[in-house]
């Protein structure tokens, strides 16, 4: 039981490339969340999603697209990359009764 | 606009002391008030929770206090180990925790 899978761990991109941070879990929630991590900000909401097919923006979605094909993933996808997106990522997948969150290990990602 | 503020942001505490972290929200919408513990280098992990209808939960030594009116919730760690060093993080949600707003965060030191 590996809970919840975020790849890559690190990564560096050149503004305007685009790319896909991976996430999986195998509990079978159906809810899924994205969220960026800067210092001093806290973690903030990127986008959702209750199920799948079904997602919905955060607090900060601008530069980021979701899709939830299945209920075991749930990839960020950013168009065109930019400094501003540099952050730590983290992927939280929420269990049935909607009150417990498991997060993942992260993606360390750079924008240069 | 922080919705969630948390105070202090950094805090250094000798082994066997209490360390008292606060937050205050303004969403009267929140109805869930977690707090997550994070490691360097790790995700959030949920330490303990609490709901508005109860004005205090304890798990060993951890105690959430919540007071509605005021609308503040405080942590507090009875008999601090030097393996609580980490960041703790408040938060809070309308219903499930898929779309959790964070505080910003409070590093822990526990001193020997």
């Amino acid at each position: 039981n590996a809970g919840v899978t975020q790849t890559p761990k690190f990564q560096v991109l050149k503004t305007g490339q685009s790319m896909t941070l991976q996430c999986a879990q195998d509990m079978n929630h159906e809810y899924m969340s994205w969220y960026r991590q800067d210092p001093g900000m806290g973690l903030r909401l990127i986008h959702y999603s209750v199920g799948a097919g079904i997602t919905d923006q955060g607090e900060v979605p601008n530069g980021y697209n979701v899709s939830r094909s299945t209920t075991e993933d749930f990839p960020l996808r950013l168009l065109s990359a930019a400094p501003s997106q540099t952050s730590v990522y983290f992927c939280a997948s929420i269990n049935p009764s909607g009150r417990r969150a498991f997060f993942g290990q992260g993606t360390r990602l750079t924008v240069v | 606009q922080q919705q969630v503020k948390q105070s202090p942001q950094s805090l250094i505490v000798q082994k066997g002391g209490i360390s008292i972290i606060n937050c205050a929200y303004e969403n009267t919408a929140f109805d869930y008030f977690p707090w997550y513990q994070q490691f360097p280098g790790k995700g959030p992990a949920l330490l303990i929770a609490i709901r508005p209808d109860v004005s205090e939960k304890k798990e060993g030594r951890f105690t959430i206090s919540f007071n509605k009116s005021a609308k503040q919730f405080s942590l507090h760690i009875m008999d601090s180990q030097p393996g609580d060093s980490a960041t703790y993080f408040c938060a809070a949600s309308p219903g499930t925790a898929s779309k959790l707003t964070f505080g910003t965060g409070t590093r822990l030191q526990v001193t020997l």
